[in-house]
């Protein structure tokens, strides 16, 4: 799977929308970009994926370039409750996946 | 619809003793993953498994780790001979069958083991 490269921290002000880069340069086609978050050592928590196109659920939206070598989570009015660690994780197509490979993901701390 | 479910969710264990994690998957998942998430370190996969069968186990130790999903009944991932080096969350995760987008993994609470 491929590698992401995201920022280790970063802030935002409560009520404001968070946006968390991750960059994916040697994404293959068939790769799919996923975002989970683990809020103070619960299990994580899946957020979004997407292929190509931006996806939007009740959560977040997720813009993917047109390159598809970076995307963007937005979180559009975070609250004190988003503040966790956030993983950008590329991967293969299903049916023939498996593993998710974390990194080290960016710390989203919201701020009041 | 009941999310992942991990029991116990804390375990404390004496050196050389054994620990049983259980994992019951959502309703209709027929995929189960194992991670382990040690000290201040990120989430590693372990294992993975389908329905009496281990598809995927490079991510498990060589020795005294084990793990199965019975055709009845939770998965187990099984630590014999545990040792402090052993400490850690351990995390199960389940996706349906389908395989498409839908095949997203989704987390239980965790395992929370600690070896003295």
């Amino acid at each position: 799977d491929a590698k992401t490269t995201q920022p280790t921290s970063m802030d935002c002000a409560e009520g404001r929308a968070a946006n968390l880069p991750c960059n994916h340069s040697t994404i293959s086609g068939n790769e799919y970009v996923y975002w989970y978050r683990q809020i103070h050592s619960q299990g994580p928590q899946y957020i979004i994926h997407g292929l190509k196109n931006n996806e939007t659920n009740e959560m977040a939206s997720l813009i993917i370039t047109e390159d598809r070598k970076s995307s963007t989570l937005i979180l559009p009015h975070a609250t004190l409750r988003d503040t966790a660690v956030y993983y950008c994780i590329v991967r293969v197509a299903p049916p023939n996946t498996g593993k998710l490979i974390f990194g080290q993901g960016t710390t989203l701390q919201v701020k009041p | 619809n009941a999310g992942v479910m991990q029991n116990p969710r804390h375990l404390v264990r004496r050196r050389g003793q054994e620990a049983r994690l259980r994992c019951s998957p959502m309703k209709g998942h027929s995929h189960v993953y194992w991670y382990r998430q040690l000290p201040e370190e990120g989430l590693k996969f372990m294992v993975y498994l389908q329905k009496e069968n281990i598809i995927d186990e490079s991510g498990m130790p060589k020795e005294r780790f084990s793990a199965e999903f019975p055709k009845e009944g939770p998965s187990i991932l099984r630590i014999q001979q545990v040792v402090r080096g052993d400490s850690a969350a351990y995390f199960c995760a389940s996706s349906p069958p389908q395989g498409g987008s839908q095949e997203t993994q989704y987390f239980g609470p965790g395992t929370r083991l600690l070896v003295l």
